[in-house]
């Protein structure tokens, strides 16, 4: 299986909150991110999260980590149609590669 | 602005041509990649290098040949491509140390149409 995984698609209504969750296989994941993509575009990075914590809150952005399931995920308050966009899970580990995993991301809709 | 330029941003090109793709960044950072991203399918790591060293090739026909000049640089050259290599090709660069790396700063990508 993906080493980084997420749902593919999440549809939410203006205003509404939204939760984009993500699974990774690696116990030594060190940082943990969530990156942008809007149509046409690279990959921005929104916020992350160093494994020793456990919430990080940046705005509208919230991410939590539970180190235990591997589970991180990140909540968009009041979500807004500028918000519209793909959503990647990363991961760097210190335990082998340098390089960072990236999931399939997942499509977030916002319709009003 | 994320600091990673990459030029063109379109590139149409058939299937004879050569083309190269470039990929500058100013951060300072000591590993550049190339990813390509199709519809429908994950994020492709395809090169990595680092300190202009080519530490990462995961499979990639030799249709596809990097260069890395020197830290700040990164090309692909790209030759008798197909259909199917047409896709979205994002560079990105970090700064990578004793098996660790900062978060990754990615270009806005050129999309390569192979016809």
């Amino acid at each position: 299986g993906e080493d980084v995984e997420q749902s593919l698609f999440l549809s939410v209504r203006e205003g509404d909150s939204s939760v984009i969750n993500c699974t990774y296989t690696d116990s030594s994941s060190t940082y943990l991110y969530w990156y942008k993509q809007e149509p046409g575009a690279g990959l921005q990075l929104l916020t992350y999260i160093f494994s020793n914590m456990d919430m990080k809150q940046d705005q509208r952005l919230t991410v939590l980590l539970n180190k235990k399931d591997k589970h991180l995920s990140l909540r968009i308050a009041d979500t807004q149609t500028g918000d519209s966009a793909i959503y990647f899970c990363a991961e760097t580990s210190s335990g082998g590669s340098y390089i960072p995993t990236f999931g399939r991301g997942t499509s977030l809709i916002v319709h009003p | 602005e994320t600091g990673v330029t990459q030029t063109p941003r379109h590139l149409v090109m058939g299937m004879t041509n050569k083309k190269s793709l470039k990929c500058e960044q100013h951060l300072g950072h000591n590993a550049m990649y190339w990813y390509k991203q199709s519809a429908k399918k994950p994020l492709e790591l395809m090169f990595v290098y680092n300190f202009k060293e080519q530490t990462e090739n995961n499979s990639v026909p030799s249709r596809f040949s990097p260069e890395c000049p020197n830290s700040s640089h990164l090309f692909l050259h790209l030759h008798t491509l197909q259909p199917e290599d047409s896709a979205l090709y994002l560079c990105a660069s970090s700064q990578a140390s004793s098996g660790f790396s900062t978060e990754a700063f990615f270009g806005q990508g050129t999309r390569l149409t192979v016809v």
